[in-house]
Order: C-alpha cells, then sequence, then structure tokens
C-alpha cells in the first residue's frame, strides 16, 4: 500500500510570492490533515479536510488556505509569503474519520514540504 | 499552541540501556499518541493510549497515563541506536463535532549511542 506521498519536497521562493503544496493520501482514507514544523513554534495544526469539507482549522492567517479533491487529495496554498513561513509542512491522512470520543485518529505522514522563504 | 511539554527536551544513553520521556498536557482528551521523527521527516506512529487506560504495552515500548495529573510518560527499553529520533506526544481532545486535530507537544530528541 503506498504512503502519504507529498510534492514537492523542497522548494525555495522568495517573500510576497506565494505556493502550493500536493498531498496525496493513502487510498481509503478520507481525511487529510496539515501540519505546520518550526524550530521555534514546533507542530502546529493548521486544517483538516473530510469528504472535501474543511472540518477544523488551526490559529493562522488567511494567507493559508486548503482544500481537498473528490478523491481525497488535498493541497494546500500559502500567499504572500513571509520568511516565517519557512519550515517543513507535513501532511497526514488518516482513516478513522475522527468521530471524538469513539473514534482513534491515528494518522500517517508524509515525509513532508521543506519551503525555504528568501 | 501547543498542548503538552515534554520533558527530557535531550536525551543521551548507550545502547542496551532504557530511555523514558515524559510529557504533560494542559486540558481534558480522549486519547493521547506518541510519534518518532526521524532528521526532520514526516512523523511516525507509535502507540495510542485512550483516556480511560492506564498503561500500555507495544514490543520494546511501555506508555503509562495518568488523566489525574495530566501526564504520560514513554519508555523504550534496550534500546538500539536505530531508536535515535525525536519523540512527540500528541493529544486528541475532540469529543464534540469530530474531527482529527491533533496537538503536539514539543519533544524529546532521544540519540542512542553504541
Amino acid at each position: 500500500k503506498a504512503g502519504v506521498t507529498q510534492t514537492p519536497r523542497y522548494l525555495i521562493k522568495t517573500r510576497g510570492q506565494q505556493v502550493t503544496l500536493s498531498c496525496s493520501p493513502i487510498s481509503g482514507h478520507r481525511s487529510v490533515s496539515w501540519y505546520q514544523q518550526t524550530p521555534g513554534q514546533g507542530l502546529q495544526f493548521l486544517f483538516e479536510y473530510f469528504s472535501e469539507t474543511q472540518r477544523n482549522k488551526g490559529n493562522f492567517p488567511g494567507r493559508f488556505s486548503g482544500r481537498q479533491f473528490s478523491n481525497s487529495r488535498s493541497e494546500m496554498n500559502v500567499s504572500t509569503l513571509e520568511l516565517g513561513d519557512s519550515a517543513l509542512y507535513l501532511c497526514a491522512s488518516s482513516f478513522t474519520p475522527g468521530t471524538g470520543g469513539t473514534g482513534a485518529n491515528v494518522l500517517t505522514f508524509g515525509a513532508g514540504s521543506r519551503l525555504t522563504v528568501l | 499552541s501547543q498542548q503538552g511539554e515534554e520533558d527530557p527536551q535531550a536525551l543521551s544513553i548507550q545502547e542496551g540501556e532504557n530511555a523514558t520521556m515524559n510529557c504533560s498536557y494542559k486540558t481534558s482528551i480522549n486519547n493521547l499518541q506518541w510519534y518518532r521523527q526521524n532528521s526532520g521527516r514526516g512523523l511516525v506512529h507509535l502507540i495510542l493510549i485512550r483516556s480511560n487506560e492506564r498503561e500500555k504495552h507495544s514490543g520494546r515500548l511501555r506508555v503509562t497515563l495518568d488523566t489525574s495529573k495530566k501526564s504520560s510518560s514513554l519508555l523504550i527499553t534496550a534500546s538500539r541506536a536505530a531508536d535515535t529520533a525525536s519523540y512527540f506526544c500528541a493529544t486528541d481532545a475532540s469529543f464534540t463535532g469530530g474531527g482529527n486535530k491533533l496537538t503536539f507537544g514539543t519533544g524529546t530528541q532521544l540519540k542512542v549511542e553504541l
């Protein structure tokens, strides 16, 4: 079974540009979550999509957005890049829809997309 | 914001020794999970313990959970060089509304030396 695939793996952008990152979940997984990892802030939740709907959102500005397609693949976009957006962006998929109290939200992560903003 | 604090931040041990890392969190949870990350790559799920469980084992891993103290510990027995990685606890507080939103701790960097 193929794992979670993230593309691109590495990219360099300049301030003010925008970037789109892609994530293909494990076949059959309908939930896709995105996390940002930086040395200073650690792992921070960005958002989660399930059946093409954003179900949860973290505390990030509106410059960070995402979407999910009917085949469960997901993209996230960051507009007007800032130096502080340099980070490892991790995508994770889950089979369990997360029913709260009865579901167990075990995540399978991709290898990440490392974004450097100059 | 991060739910959990982990200690120690870094731990260096010899191969064959046991490694213990601790996690404290702030709010009521549904379950707590531990993940491992090698050299800035993706995280790998290790073990999950539900809020009504106190201890769980998986191979060389032993996890405990004390909901009254809002704390958990991960014990790796008979460590190997391949266990060198960063370890994160993650809490799931999704009681209502559902959805996946894990909150990760600050992590413990474990180095196992030959």
